[in-house]
């Protein structure tokens, strides 16, 4: 079992509120993801990070916004919630090599009414 | 630009059968190729990577995988296919550098018993 973690593990909130869905690991990994889901659908990319202070978009838009402040932590924020943003958002987390596979957390599912 | 096709959306198999989940890849270089498994309300389970060497490539779960470069494939595979195995599953690509890894859409197993 990958130790990396996510909270809450479940969300319900009314639109307009301010959300940070916590990400955390404690392998050392420089390398961490966020993916949006639809339950039993694809992933979407929707941030990145190659280490503290490094953080880029995915190939999808998204409304929220990330940082790297520390290398086990990847919070993921969303200004206002709308209902458009229920899904559920996987982080995960890899080594640098580049033929290291990437671990996923639990998962978050974001409910916005 | 690399990506990968999941061309089932649903495979079918009775328990105690053999079972194939397949994968097409598109990449510049060599590819890195993964297989990853979820569960309902689970985060993505890693099973088994292709990098170099071997062609076949075995992994959890009694789980194999087998690399063709002249198809550009990577398909999923098992002897003997339990009701357990039932779950969505996802094949990963990543060609040369440090990029995220780029998922296929998704293929779902259903196992009869």
């Amino acid at each position: 079992e990958a130790d990396i973690y996510q909270t809450p593990r479940y969300l319900v909130i009314g639109t307009g509120k301010k959300i940070t869905l916590e990400c955390s690991q404690t392998m050392g990994h420089d390398k961490m993801y966020w993916y949006q889901q639809d339950p039993g659908m694809e992933l979407h990319l929707i941030h990145y990070s190659y280490g503290v202070n490094s953080t880029e978009k995915g190939d999808l838009s998204s409304e929220s916004t990330v940082s790297r402040i520390r290398t086990e932590h990847f919070p993921l924020t969303l200004e206002s919630a709308r209902p458009s943003h229920t899904s559920q958002y996987l982080c995960a987390s890899s080594e640098y090599t580049k033929g290291n596979e990437q671990f996923f957390g639990p998962g978050t599912r974001l409910t916005v009414l | 630009a690399q990506s990968v096709a999941q061309p089932e959306d649903q495979v079918n198999v009775a328990e105690g059968n053999p079972l194939t989940v397949k994968c097409t890849y598109s990449v510049s270089g060599n590819p890195y190729l993964f297989w990853y498994v979820q569960y309902p309300n689970r985060g993505l389970q890693f099973l088994l990577k292709y990098i170099t060497g071997d062609n076949l490539v075995k992994g959890s779960y009694g789980f194999e995988a087998e690399f063709n470069k002249s198809q550009t494939s990577f398909h999923l595979k098992k002897p003997s296919a339990l009701v357990s195995d039932s779950a969505l599953y996802f094949c990963a690509v990543r060609e040369a550098g440090n990029t995220p890894l780029v998922f296929g859409k998704g293929t779902r197993l259903s196992v009869i018993a």
